[in-house]
């Protein structure tokens, strides 16, 4: 079944509001990562949680928030949302020793 | 900081000719290098990849080379097929840190 999912798929809503995006991985991986992709296809890193801790805090605004309440869970909560945060944004995870990453399908976030 | 450099930007081959992308990474401490293939609207996949105990790794029409000295490393796509049409991108990464930093991708269109 599916290995790591995300939830919503599309997300559009007005500037100011807050919202939440939130991911779940079944392959047993201890660490979890959020991604922005752009509009120009660039992929950065924005947060990565190791066994429920923050080990990559990357320069995002304050407004975004991670939370992970277990290692297949990790959730990103936008605060005053702007027109600039529209992207996708990629949840993956991996296992630590193994180097590799999976990524789940994304969610569109369109702020109008 | 790190970086990856990733060219060219868009490619262009006819059906059955060969394709090559090239990375160039910035630290010299990276020791894994993953190429993922993104199709339109969809998620980045992991298709081959390479440690730095390597030089080169091959998975059936795919290979990746790697030169640590010079610091980079290519992906090459032989007998290329309309399906092979996708977004690549590499990537490197350093043990211990996590974190994968992407090159700026590379637009392949295969024609038929």
């Amino acid at each position: 079944d599916t290995a790591v999912s995300q939830t919503p798929k599309y997300l559009v809503t007005q500037m100011g509001n807050d919202k939440s995006i939130k991911c779940e991985q079944n392959l047993g991986h201890d660490t979890m990562y959020w991604y922005k992709q752009d509009s120009k296809k660039f992929l950065k890193i924005m947060f990565s949680y190791n066994n429920k801790e923050l080990i990559i805090n990357e320069t995002v605004p304050n407004r975004f928030s991670p939370k992970s309440p277990d290692k297949a869970h990790l959730n990103l909560h936008i605060n005053s949302l702007e027109l600039g945060d529209s992207a996708v944004y990629f949840c993956a995870s991996s296992q630590v020793s193994a180097y590799e990453q999976y990524f789940g399908p994304g969610t569109r976030l369109t702020v109008t | 900081g790190e970086n990856v450099e990733q060219h060219p930007s868009t490619l262009s081959v006819q059906e059955g000719d060969s394709a090559v992308i090239k990375c160039t990474y910035s630290d010299s401490a990276s020791n894994y290098f993953p190429w993922y293939k993104q199709e339109l609207g969809k998620r980045p996949q992991l298709i081959i990849d390479i440690r730095s105990n390597v030089g080169e790794k091959k998975d059936q029409r795919i290979a990746v080379t790697l030169n640590k000295t010079a610091k980079h490393f290519s992906l090459h796509i032989t007998e290329t097929q309309p399906e092979d049409s996708a977004v690549y991108f590499c990537a490197a990464t350093t043990s211990g840190t996590y974190k994968y930093i992407f090159g700026t991708g590379t637009r392949l269109k295969v024609l038929a």
